[in-house]
């Protein structure tokens, strides 16, 4: 079975960093794009971030870019983010996702709350 | 990267058919055919129900079908269940691997 399993999440203050970790099992995780959704209180889903099977080729949301850096080793079958200079508006809920062969997040974590507050 | 349109809501009865539209612009929607489609209940994380514009992954009953005209993708709920009632978000491709959300829909069931 396919299992994605979100940890780091909590509170942190604004300008604070964190780093999100994504525990994949059930599938060959080096032979999928990752990537991570975020879901503000209450609002809509966002694409975060995306990175490549071996981590040679990343992509950021304009509103994470210079911020945020998404990683992953496969050796260990996990997914990472690095948050930097967290803001208030970055609080929500952060899913991890694979994307499957088709051009859809077929997989999903069920997700890590991150506060940014003071 | 603004995220693509969606009405706030919908709804319909049992039994009958709603129509959820997703307006983007030529550089996301209407540029590629990787459009898919997401359920959401509450407290959940979303769910895959359509890919690549129309293709279903298995399991996905084929009362959900999507569809795209210029820059402007839909998704089809036939025969409206109550399990149906929840929030849909449409997804597209916007150049190389970069990807944007709609602004969601809530479905009620009424």
């Amino acid at each position: 079975e396919v299992q994605l399993v979100e940890s780091g999440g909590g509170l942190v203050q604004p300008g604070g960093s964190l780093r999100l970790s994504c525990a994949a099992s059930g599938f060959s995780f080096s032979q999928y794009w990752m990537g991570w959704v975020r879901q503000a209180p209450g609002k809509g889903l966002e694409w975060v971030a995306n990175i490549k099977q071996d981590g040679s080729e990343t992509y950021h949301a304009d509103s994470v870019k210079g911020r945020f850096t998404i990683s992953r080793d496969n050796a260990k079958n996990s997914l990472h983010v690095q948050m930097n200079s967290l803001r208030v508006e970055d609080t929500g809920v952060y899913y991890c996702a694979r994307w499957g062969l088709s051009a859809g997040l077929d997989k999903w974590g069920q997700g890590t709350l991150v506060t940014v507050s003071s | 990267q603004s995220a693509l349109t969606q009405p706030p809501s919908a709804s319909g009865s049992p039994g009958q058919s709603v129509t959820i539209s997703c307006t983007g612009t030529s550089s996301d929607v209407g540029g590629y055919e990787y459009v898919s489609w997401y359920q959401q209940h509450p407290d959940k994380a979303p769910k895959l129900l359509i890919y690549e514009v129309n293709k279903r992954p298995s399991g996905v009953p084929d009362r959900f079908s999507g569809s795209k005209s210029g820059n402007t993708a839909s998704l089809t709920i036939s025969g409206l269940q109550a399990e149906d009632e929840a929030d849909y978000y449409c997804n597209s491709n916007a150049g190389s691997h970069y990807y944007v959300f709609g602004t969601g829909t809530t479905v009620s069931v009424l």
